[in-house]
């Protein structure tokens, strides 16, 4: 069965540094992926997608991910974090039998060191 | 613009009540999506709506689980009998169409506890 698997369950950093979250997949074909972020009391907001092309994606927000086939890896990565960027993340692969359906990791807790 | 509204924002019910928990989406948006968030887990698919039509429905946990949505636009999630691991925060999210090239927008989530 498919899946995706972000290691990290938290990462602490401190505010202006950089920033790497880990996700890797299982995918038989060239997958879709999303990164995800969920500020506490709000919804889930989508910060980038990779569907083909490029294999690094810029994003909103200052963030920006590398699709890594060999690795099956999709890290999202920020130079420079401001304290607002706490929050949860979330990495998500395409269903590969599904033309809608997405497969969630567990997330990943972003704290902010002052 | 409006986003996906959810509501209540938080239910707190006993075992054995039923509960209903309503999503509307962004008004033109012709995708609907169900989803449960369990503490330390990723997203759970539960059920999608292509306009009124609800064409799969495996991912709902049991038959105590039911969903529908009227006008193609406001859906509801009903849960009968409920029990204590259906506590979970239920999204909602819509998107124009039912393709995964289409940004799907999330509501805030209902957050569900049985005591």
């Amino acid at each position: 069965a498919q899946s995706v698997t972000q290691p990290d369950i938290h990462i602490t950093v401190s505010e202006g540094a950089s920033l790497e979250l880990r996700c890797n997949y299982s995918y038989g074909a060239t997958p879709y992926l999303f990164w995800y972020v969920q500020s506490p009391g709000q919804g889930l907001q989508l910060l980038l997608k990779y569907f083909s092309g490029d294999t690094l994606v810029q994003g909103i927000k200052g963030f920006e991910a590398e699709f890594k086939r060999s690795q099956s890896s999709f890290n999202l990565r920020k130079p420079s974090v401001h304290w607002s960027d706490a929050a949860e993340y979330f990495c998500a692969v395409g269903a590969d039998d599904s033309n809608y359906q997405l497969i969630w990791g567990a997330g990943t807790k972003l704290i902010i060191k002052p | 613009g409006a986003g996906v509204s959810q509501s209540p924002s938080n239910k707190v019910t006993e075992k054995g009540k039923d509960v209903e928990l309503r999503c509307d989406p962004i008004s033109g948006h012709t995708a609907l999506y169900w989803y449960r968030q369990s503490l330390g887990q990723g997203l759970e698919f539960l059920i999608y709506f292509q306009g009124n039509s609800a064409p799969d429905k495996s991912g709902l946990p049991s038959d105590r689980f039911s969903a529908e949505r009227t006008g193609g636009s406001v859906s509801t999630l009903t849960i009968q009998r409920t029990q204590q691991e259906d506590s979970a925060v239920y999204l909602c999210a819509s998107s124009l169409l039912i393709d995964i090239s289409y940004e799907q927008y999330f509501g805030p989530g209902t957050r569900l506890t049985v005591t």
